[in-house]
């Protein structure tokens, strides 16, 4: 049972146009939600994340977007740029433990975007 | 600050040995967790420890284990290595486990099991 889905595997941009990556959920417990890039042989890097009392966060040029009522939110790069070619992963969690903090990621499985010059 | 530092970066291990790994979280950070990545099933939780106390876990079987030491850096260990265990294995550190205060992974370990 997948809760995070990433339904596009891969995007192809043009440098100084916008990506948009694209992720759905299915538990409704999330309330923290993540974007990370992912390069080959490294670990995730965080890059912006979105709790769900929002609708929007801004960071430079990568703003996310939730829309709670759809269980969707996306991610917004804008101008793309060809360093910004890696695995983009969406993460959400939830306050699952008896302390009441969130504890683990649940991730999508990527998508793969490619910014060409 | 140095960042999360995951030791060793490659290794191959035949099936039915074990291995072990190892995690040093940044400095201050008590709360280490692991994740599996798989290209057929994605970044999966393992566990969290906190304190030397592994406060949560996924849903892997038993033969994946780990602990922590007094220092937070956390040692995984994986017996009885299946080929399907060949994976990058990850490890994050947070102050307390909470994942909006921060939470930073390493580089990752890749194993393969032949």
């Amino acid at each position: 049972d997948q809760q995070v889905k990433q339904n596009s595997p891969s995007l192809s941009v043009q440098e100084g146009r916008i990506s948009i990556l694209n992720c759905d959920y299915t538990n409704s417990m999330f309330d923290y939600f993540l974007w990370y890039k992912k390069y080959p042989a490294e670990g995730p890097t965080f890059l912006i994340s979105i709790s769900s009392i929002k609708d929007k966060n801004e960071d430079g040029r990568f703003t996310v977007f939730l829309n709670k009522s759809a269980k969707h939110l996306s991610l917004h790069i804008v101008p793309s740029q060809p360093g910004d070619s890696a695995v983009y992963f969406c993460a959400a969690s939830a306050k699952e433990n008896s302390g009441g903090s969130n504890y683990k990621l649940t991730f999508g499985k990527g998508t793969l975007l490619t910014v060409n010059p | 600050k140095a960042g999360v530092t995951q030791t060793p970066r490659y290794l191959i291990k035949t099936r039915g040995q074990q291995v072990t790994l190892s995690c040093s979280p940044i400095s201050g950070h008590r709360s280490v967790s692991w994740y599996q990545q798989t290209p057929g099933q994605g970044l999966q939780f393992l566990f969290e420890y906190f304190s030397e106390t592994q406060r949560n876990k996924g849903n892997f079987p038993g033969r994946f284990s780990g602990r922590q030491f007094s220092n937070s850096r956390s040692e995984m260990n994986v017996s009885t290595l299946e080929l399907g265990d060949s994976a990058l294995y990850l490890c994050a550190s947070s102050l307390e486990g909470a994942i909006d205060y921060g939470y930073t992974f390493g580089s990752g370990t890749r194993l393969t099991v032949v």
